[in-house]
């Protein structure tokens, strides 16, 4: 089955820097890769995707690349805000999602 | 729409009975998925069902572990007997294709295992 390998495990940054999430799959099967915002006692939350046959997407302050061939792909958020703090999770799919073990991120004003 | 739709949103049991958690998906909405969230473990996928039918349980952790789907509009996650190392957030989602679109996520319900 697919696994998918989430790094760093926590991030701190300052408000204003740039954030960047990386996550590996293993199914090379997978064509398309969700992130996911979960704020404490919600559930997670879609906040940009990306298909298998794009290399880049971008909304605004967020950014996902995806590398098909190294099966790698990460989640870029600029200018970060306070209420960018949560855990954000990857996911890849085929048939179900697979997820990371998530990412907590804490942005300090 | 609503979104997805658990309950309850808690829940405190004791050891040894019967809990049953229950999900409304959106509308429209062909496949649905069951995941269990700890800290341990991080999301964990139990079971999913398309068209109503459960394609793939083999996350579900054991026999005390049923679901069901008897419409596409519910679906329900049952443990008989519950266990302490059940208690976490189980969160069930929903989504209009088996593959390559988004999944939208309930609210999630929390259960304890006293």
């Amino acid at each position: 089955g697919e696994n998918v390998e989430q790094h760093p495990s926590t991030l701190s940054v300052q408000e204003g820097d740039s954030a960047v999430i990386k996550c590996t799959y293993s199914d090379s099967a997978s064509n398309y890769f969700p992130w996911y915002k979960q704020e404490l006692g919600k559930g997670p939350q879609l906040i940009i995707d990306i298909r298998s046959n794009v290399g880049e997407k971008k909304d605004q302050r967020i950014a996902v690349t995806l590398n098909k061939t190294a099966k790698h792909f990460s989640l870029h958020i600029t200018e970060t805000q306070p209420e960018d703090s949560a855990v954000y999770f990857c996911a890849a799919r085929y048939s179900t999602l697979t997820f990371g073990k998530g990412t907590m991120l804490l942005v300090s004003p | 729409d609503a979104g997805v739709i658990q309950s309850p949103r808690h829940e405190v049991t004791e050891m040894g009975q019967e809990v049953t958690l229950r999900c409304k998906p959106i509308s429209g909405h062909n496949s649905l998925f069951w995941y269990r969230q700890t800290m341990m473990r991080g999301l964990e996928l139990l079971i999913y069902f398309n068209n109503n039918v459960p394609i793939d349980d083999s996350g579900m952790p054991e026999d005390r572990f049923s679901a069901k789907m008897p419409n596409a509009s519910f679906s329900t996650l049952k443990i008989q007997p519950s266990e302490p190392r059940d208690s976490a957030v189980y969160f069930c989602a929903s989504s209009g294709q088996s593959s390559g679109t988004e999944a939208f996520f309930g609210q999630g319900t929390r259960l304890t295992v006293v």
